[in-house]
């Protein structure tokens, strides 16, 4: 069975500066995708980053960007630039490439102090 | 652009009621999977549809079925509710499985007293 591990519950950042969420997963199949999701008080869940097992390079999105290092089945978050709007609950998601359910961390509560 | 639709947005039930809940994924997409997240809790896949029929099956009560109509859209089923089924049901919906794109809906939060 696969499954994700994020260890920080919490973190917290000074606004502008850079954090680095971290995620590591565990699986046996070879298809498969990862994922970092945003969830404001909302609760709206919000796709940040995604990466295909397959690709050796790093996705980035703007001011975020990940650390796929998949022989050590790693998967970080790094945000640039830290905003307020990026208060959140962050959950790194493992995604089935056969079923393509998702499977959760346990979430990472980002604080940006002003 | 249209994004997952899912109704109602709030539902409070009492214990032992029964719970329906709506899912109109993105249009052309075909597969729809749900998630129950429960209080400070990341979220767990329930049970996923692939061209309405069962395509996974995870944490799902025996009180609670599913199903895909021919117009995609997906409803959730919940009797005899319990305390703990209190949560926020997501629906999200994808272009084919393992597609590797799976956009949230906005949830439905459920209450049950």
């Amino acid at each position: 069975a696969q499954t994700v591990t994020q260890s920080q519950p919490e973190m917290s950042v000074q606004e502008a500066e850079t954090v680095t969420l971290s995620c590591t997963y565990d699986t046996s199949e070879s298809d498969y995708y990862l994922f970092w999701y945003k969830q404001p008080p909302s609760r709206q869940m919000i796709l940040v980053i995604r990466q295909e097992a397959y690709k050796q390079q790093n996705a980035t999105e703007n001011r975020f960007s990940v650390n796929f290092q998949k022989a050590a089945k790693s998967f970080s978050l790094k945000i640039s630039d830290s905003q307020l709007g990026d208060a959140a609950m962050y959950f790194c998601a493992y995604g089935s490439g056969n079923t393509g359910k998702l499977i959760f961390g346990q979430g990472t509560t980002l604080q940006v102090k002003p | 652009a249209a994004g997952v639709i899912q109704s109602p947005r709030h539902l409070i039930k009492e214990k032992r009621e029964t719970a329906t809940l709506k899912c109109y994924p993105i249009p052309r997409h075909d597969t729809v999977y749900w998630y129950q997240q429960g209080p400070g809790q990341d979220p767990q896949f329930l049970i996923s549809f692939y061209e309405k029929m069962q395509s996974d099956k995870g944490s799902i009560p025996d009180r609670f079925s599913a199903q895909q109509f021919s117009d995609y859209h997906s409803e959730l089923n919940m009797s005899s509710l319990e305390l703990g089924d209190s949560a926020l049901y997501f629906c999200a919906s994808s272009s084919g499985l393992g597609s590797g794109e799976q956009y949230f809906g906005p949830g439905t939060r459920l209450t049950v007293t």
